[in-house]
């Protein structure tokens, strides 16, 4: 699967949309890009996910470049509640390893009132 | 409410004494997977099975097992836990190996 980049930390005003970065360069054609959300020590939380085209769902709006090598999950309204560590992650859909999935380091998102 | 559970949710023991965690699913899911979780190393695989009697190693699979007997199902086995075990356990499924994984609560487990 292809690594992913994506800044330690990052903090937004509540009310505020929260836009988390993530770089995803070596990303191939058959590559889903998924986006889950850790809150403290809880299970992670999916979010979102996608393959070349934007996606949105009740959660989170996910924007992804046109040549696919880097995204954008958007929080259109954050609230306190949203406080978590953010896992991009770049999945295969084939392969001997395309059940796993790999996490990075993530986002720290903070919401300040 | 479809949901993923695990058992116990803390679990404190001593170097050796066997121990299972158990994990089960309510929607029907082929895809079942343990990750450990642990601090500066993100979350790590041990195993999965990819429906009923079909287990594989993960990336981390010394020390650990599984069995997968039933689809809703599948326990990871300590035979004799050592403190380096000692670690954060997430179970998760999905209906397939390639669809969205759902993740159980966690397994705060500490081998003295």
């Amino acid at each position: 699967d292809a690594k992913t980049t994506q800044p330690p930390s990052m903090d937004c005003a509540e009310g505020r949309a929260a836009n988390l970065p993530c770089n995803h360069s070596t990303i191939s054609g058959n590559e889903y890009v998924y986006w889950y959300r850790q809150i403290h020590s809880q299970g992670p939380q999916y979010i979102i996910h996608g393959l070349k085209n934007n996606e949105t769902n009740e959660m989170a709006s996910l924007i992804i470049t046109e040549d696919r090598k880097s995204s954008t999950l958007i929080l259109p309204h954050a609230t306190l509640r949203d406080t978590a560590v953010y896992y991009c992650i770049v999945r295969a859909t084939g392969g001997t390893s395309y059940g796993k999935l790999t996490f990075g380091q993530g986002t720290i998102l903070t919401v300040h009132p | 409410e479809a949901q993923v559970t695990q058992n116990p949710r803390y679990l404190i023991t001593v170097t050796g004494k066997k121990l299972t965690v158990t994990c089960s699913q309510n929607m029907n899911h082929e895809y079942m997977s343990w990750y450990r979780q642990d601090p500066g190393l993100g979350l790590r695989q041990i195993y999965y099975s990819m429906n009923v009697e079909v287990t594989d190693k993960g990336d981390v699979p010394e020390g650990y097992k599984v069995s997968r007997k039933e689809k809703r199902n599948f326990p990871l086995i300590l035979e004799s836990p050592s403190p380096n075990q000692t670690s954060l356990y997430f179970c998760a499924s999905s209906l397939t190996a390639t669809d969205t994984q759902y993740f159980g609560p966690g397994t705060r487990l500490t081998v003295l």
